[in-house]
């Protein structure tokens, strides 16, 4: 089974600055997808940004950018110029591309993210 | 135009009860899910539903019953309710197939059991 693990809970950053939230996860599969859903206050899930595995280049989205290790099984996610929106909890989730599986999504533990005047 | 509604957002309940949240989607998916956030706040798959049929169970307590009518419906009931049955119950949809595999979330139930 796979598993997702995010070892940050809580992470701050300054107004205008940079943060990367770290998130590792385990499969024996090839070909998968991974995401960062951000979840403010209000608990809706917005999808932040999403990668495919078997594309090398790493995903970017305006202000959002991963860093896409496959080897590692690594799947960070930098916030650039941090701004108060940015402030809530942040899930890295994994999916498998095998559709018989179900498409269900894995999800790690979430980091706090705090965002600093 | 809401994509994901969920009804209601909010149920307190007492133990024993039978309770029941609705799911709509209006984005022609063809997949609906089930999630439970618990109080750490930790996302865990419940159910899954392609075309009106189950394609996952995740070992969810049989008091626990999806019912999908349509490919657009997905309803969740809940029979005596538990205090550990608190939680945030979130509906989400997709494609099955393709490329274009990304879930949208509704907005969540936020279920409290007295």
């Amino acid at each position: 089974a796979q598993t997702v693990t995010q070892s940050q809970p809580e992470m701050s950053v300054q107004e205008a600055e940079t943060v990367t939230l770290s998130c590792t996860y385990d499969t024996s599969e090839s070909d998968y997808y991974l995401f960062w859903y951000k979840q403010p206050p209000s608990r809706q899930m917005i999808l932040v940004i999403r990668q495919e595995a078997y594309k090398q280049q790493n995903a970017t989205e305006n202000r959002f950018s991963v860093n896409f290790q496959k080897a590692a099984k690594s799947f960070s996610l930098k916030i650039s110029d941090s701004q108060l929106g940015d402030a809530a909890m942040y899930f890295c989730a994994y999916r498998s591309g095998w559709t018989g599986g179900g498409n269900k999504l894995t999800f790690g533990t979430g980091t706090q993210l705090k965002v600093e005047l | 135009d809401t994509a994901v509604s969920q009804t209601p957002k909010y149920l307190v309940t007492q133990m024993g009860n039978d309770k029941s949240i609705k799911c709509e989607q209006n984005l022609g998916h063809d997949t609906m899910y089930w999630y439970k956030q618990d109080s750490k706040k930790f996302l865990k798959i419940m159910f899954s539903y392609n075309n009106k049929e189950l394609i996952i169970n995740e070992t969810v307590p049989n008091r626990f019953s999806p019912k999908s009518p349509d490919k657009a419906h997905l309803n969740l009931h809940i029979n005596s309710l538990e205090l550990g049955d608190s939680a945030v119950y979130f509906c989400a949809s997709s494609y099955r197939g393709g490329r274009d595999y990304e879930q949208y979330f509704g907005p969540g139930t936020r279920l409290t059991v007295t």
